[in-house]
């Protein structure tokens, strides 16, 4: 069972260029997430997704894009790379329905905008 | 709004001491709240959860307690071991959809 993949794990990018962070759950949530982790900040919510079809902005939204695909997938894209987007990248999913409450990470993609 | 306040760390102690991690909240009305973990070079997991007034999450050996009249969910842990070195981090939900996480606290646990 592997929960959250996401990829690319490294990537390194000029300012200016677009990438797209891709994340697929095999659990069957209906909840997804794209944080940012940045020293002294913790965790910051950029996008997140309640169920397919919807999304809605986070804490720090500006300079991002999401797509719920379907059910499995929620992808992030950067359409022009900015220093100030250096981070570690981290989609997470849950299952709201359930009340569990837990949130289940991927292992986080590291990018460095040059 | 909601958010959460955690110890600044970094925090450095020698194996079998007493561990203790500062949380605090503030939050509109009655959420979850959790302890993350973070492990060098993977994603977050979570190491235990209380999701009302006076529940006891625990977990691991770490413990930690829902008090609202303080509204606090400090994480404890009697004896730390090398392989509990991490970043925790002190996290709260109300509604399940957004999470709300502290600045994490990064421990290193020295034999």
């Amino acid at each position: 069972n592997a929960g959250v993949t996401q990829t690319p794990k490294f990537q390194v990018l000029k300012t200016g260029q677009s990438m797209t962070l891709q994340c697929a759950q095999d659990m069957n949530h209906n909840s997804m997430y794209w944080y940012r982790q940045d020293p002294g900040m913790g965790l910051r919510l950029i996008y997140y997704s309640a169920s397919e079809g919807t999304t809605d902005k986070g804490e720090v939204p500006n300079g991002y894009n999401v797509s719920r695909l379907n059910k499995r997938e929620f992808s992030l894209r950067l359409e022009s790379a900015a220093p100030s987007q250096t981070s570690v990248y981290f989609c997470a999913s849950s299952e709201r329905e359930l009340n569990t409450g837990e949130l289940f990470f991927g292992e986080g993609s590291r990018l460095t905008v040059l | 709004g909601n958010s959460v306040t955690q110890m600044e760390g970094p925090v450095t102690l020698s194996e079998e001491a007493f561990l203790t991690i500062n949380c605090t909240y503030t939050a509109t009305g009655y959420p979850s709240l959790f302890w993350y973990v973070q492990y060098p070079g993977e994603g977050l997991q979570l190491l235990l959860k209380a999701t009302k007034a006076d529940d006891k999450g625990s977990n691991k050996g770490f413990e930690a307690t829902y008090r609202k009249e303080t509204t606090s969910f400090h994480l404890e842990k009697g004896s730390v071991q090398v392989s509990d070195s991490a970043v925790y981090f002190c996290a709260l939900s109300e509604t399940g959809n957004q999470f709300y996480f502290g600045t994490g606290t990064s421990l290193t646990v020295i034999p």
